[in-house]
């Protein structure tokens, strides 16, 4: 069973800073990750995927994947009070039928 | 993009009622869905496996006979939650990936709120 760990958290930053998400796995097999946002009450909706080392830029929201420290981080500019959920980090599990496997969740928090 | 159509939203019924939840893939076939319990405050739980004409594979602590999984078509998966007890109430979620897209995300559903009087 592969491991994905977060810091649950609150991360509360204020409005127009930068928040910084991170996220490390216990297994090298993992191969695709992602971000998803989870607002209260709903079910969580992609925000980012990566799948190769570097990173990966979306309009306000930068993925990053280093595979040898098995670490990923999100990283969300400009943080506005609408991104104000908890942030879930996921790996696919590719030995045991592509499902996903979460982390705890981090609440984030930004402040106007 | 994919969308994945869970229904119903909402269910409140007495103790012993079974409760049917349908998971339907709307734009893309679906051999694999999965099956995701939360409870209040609390992390995402994988409960099973839905595989396209073939059995479940649950999750260690998950009752089988408990919670029913039918996955008949590359578009629809069902979780049948039988002889529902309060304990039962929770927020129950499905997801699904196109089929052969093995590195493509999972797109979940809205969610069914479950409440058991």
């Amino acid at each position: 069973q592969k491991e994905v760990e977060q810091n649950s958290g609150p991360l509360s930053v204020p409005e127009g800073a930068i928040a910084s998400l991170n996220c490390t796995y216990s297994d090298r097999v993992s191969q695709s990750f992602f971000w998803y946002r989870q607002y209260s009450g709903k079910s969580p909706e992609l925000i980012m995927s990566i799948y190769s080392n570097g990173d990966k830029e979306d309009g306000r929201f930068t993925a990053q994947l280093n595979k040898a420290s098995q670490y990923v981080s999100l990283l969300i500019r400009d943080s506005q009070p609408s991104d104000s959920a908890t942030y879930l980090c996921a790996a696919r599990d590719m030995e045991y039928g592509n499902k996903l496997v979460f982390g705890a969740g981090t609440i984030l928090r930004v402040k106007s | 993009g994919a969308v994945v159509s869970q229904h119903p939203s909402r269910v409140i019924c007495k103790s012993g009622t079974s409760v049917k939840i349908e998971c339907r893939s709307l734009d893309f076939q679906a051999t694999t869905m999965f099956w995701y319990r939360q409870f209040p405050k609390k992390s995402l739980m994988l409960m099973a496996t839905s595989n396209e004409g073939s059995k479940a594979t649950y999750e260690q602590g998950v009752e089988k006979d408990k919670f029913l999984i039918n996955h008949a078509s590359l578009t629809l998966s069902t979780l049948t939650v039988t002889s529902a007890h309060p304990e039962d109430s929770s927020f129950y979620i499905c997801s699904a990936f196109p089929t052969g897209a093995l590195n493509q995300p999972q797109h979940f559903g809205d969610g069914t709120r479950l409440s058991i009087l």
